[in-house]
């Protein structure tokens, strides 16, 4: 069964350094998000994204975050320059259909230091 | 704003029993909502989706119902088993813009044998 991978899962950075977190989303899906959990806390939305730009984005998603699908099959989070409020699993997903059910990956847990 | 809560937050109960998990949102305008199941430290894995013009959806045991009005939704767990024990999260999925999903905190479930 198709799935949404992925990588890495786990990361340890310092703060003040970039990162990019890498996935790669089912591959007849058009339609991708980045969401994100604190330990203890919801599940929270960041970004969506569509025919290569992005649809929509949350309050939390500032200038330090950026989306990008370099070519078919991924779809990155790049945070420029991270804060130990940035600590948290990070979460991609997928949809067929803007409206359908969306799918999750694993996540990448995320610790800065 | 649109805020999702789940109750209870944890729950425990005996191998066999049937059991319902509860959802509620504050704002009806919503097109869809969606149920996840979250193993510790794992992914997101979609239960069932249920639109916004649907009362309710089934999947082996589990039955999803959905009373936009009244901003509820239930999962219905039958027949229960030790393996069904994770946390059972949430989510509405919003119809302005792009669909980004608002998660509930989620509720705990632990099946003793």
């Amino acid at each position: 069964e198709p799935e949404v991978t992925q990588t890495p899962s786990h990361q340890v950075t310092q703060m003040g350094q970039e990162v990019i977190l890498r996935c790669v989303p089912i591959s007849n899906h058009l339609y991708f998000y980045w969401y994100r959990q604190i330990l203890g806390q919801k599940v929270e939305f960041l970004v969506s994204f569509y025919n290569n730009e992005i649809s929509e984005k949350s309050e939390i998603f500032d200038d330090q975050f950026s989306v990008e699908r370099p070519d078919g099959s991924n779809f990155t989070l790049k945070i420029r320059s991270t804060k130990l409020e940035d600590s948290a699993m990070y979460f991609c997903a997928s949809s067929e259909q803007g409206f359908g059910t969306q799918y999750f990956g694993p996540g990448t847990r995320l610790l800065v230091l | 704003k649109q805020e999702v809560t789940q109750i209870p937050a944890a729950l425990s109960v005996p191998e066999g029993e049937n059991l319902v998990l509860n959802c509620s949102f504050t704002d009806s305008a919503i097109y869809n909502l969606q149920w996840f199941r979250q193993d510790p430290g794992k992914g997101l894995t979609s239960l069932l989706l249920i639109q916004s013009s649907q009362r309710e959806q089934t999947s082996g045991r589990l039955n999803a119902s959905l009373d936009k009005s009244s901003g509820r939704s239930t999962l219905y767990i039958a027949a229960s088993q030790p393996g069904d024990s994770a946390t059972y999260l949430c989510a509405v999925g919003l119809i302005q813009g792009a669909q980004k999903l608002v998660f509930g905190q989620g509720t705990r479930l632990t099946i003793n044998p």
